[in-house]
């Protein structure tokens, strides 16, 4: 089992409407969460940080950390085309490294 | 802006040869990461060096080596390349110093990424 897991997808919107995407894992110890947003042939970049449980907002984006259940997600509101991207979650515990989902690739259509 | 660049964007090589890839950071970043991503498995972490001549080990270090001579620079090495190393390496840098208190320093910066092909 992995330790991060994410959907895939595809997962296809139109334009305007709420983007969802979540990913559950099983390290109990993992106290920082995050998503990345990567472009086709781009590297990633950081959307969203969040500490231990709760929201975080920032825009039209829109974090949830529930570590009782083990699960994180990301909402995107009135979604756009240059939304389209694939969204990687990652998690942390106390040091650097990072694991991360396999990434859901969401396409909003104009 | 933390810009962190990659030698090539795509490289094709034969097996058993030697590969290096180059990556450059220029914000004075402390932490700089070797990933690679296969479709399906994520970003895996290959190598990581927190200081000068400084390196660790991640999750799949098997088949590469790093060097990392100067602060900016982290160069993964593919001592006789394979074909399963067939992949898109990116490469990272983060300022380090831990997450505590410290807003964004353990924030990972990546490049545009090396799609490599091992025939």
């Amino acid at each position: 089992q992995k330790e991060v897991e994410q959907d895939p997808g595809p997962l296809s919107v139109p334009e305007g409407a709420i983007v969802s995407l979540n990913c559950t894992y099983s390290n109990s110890a993992f106290q920082y969460f995050m998503w990345y947003r990567q472009y086709s042939r781009k590297g990633p970049e950081l959307l969203m940080y969040t500490y231990s449980s709760g929201n975080k907002e920032d825009g039209r984006f829109t974090a949830q950390v529930d570590k009782s259940s083990k699960y994180i997600s990301l909402f995107i509101r009135d979604s756009q085309p240059s939304d389209s991207a694939t969204y990687l979650c990652a998690m942390s515990e106390e040091d650097y490294k990072l694991s991360f989902g396999a990434g859901t690739t969401v396409t909003v259509r104009a | 802006d933390v810009k962190v660049t990659q030698s090539s964007r795509y490289l094709v090589k034969r097996t058993g040869e030697k590969v290096f890839l180059e990556c450059v950071q220029d914000m004075d970043h402390e932490n700089m990461f070797w990933y690679r991503q296969d479709p399906g498995l994520g970003l895996r972490l290959i190598y990581f060096s927190y200081d000068v001549k400084m390196k660790e080990k991640g999750d799949i270090p098997e088949g590469y080596s790093v060097s990392r001579e100067k602060k900016e620079r982290f160069s993964l090495i593919l001592e006789s390349a394979s074909t399963n190393q067939t992949s898109m390496y990116l490469c990272a840098s983060s300022r380090g110093q831990g997450w505590v208190g410290s807003g964004d320093s353990n924030t990972q910066y990546f490049g545009p990424g090396t799609r490599l092909t091992v025939l």
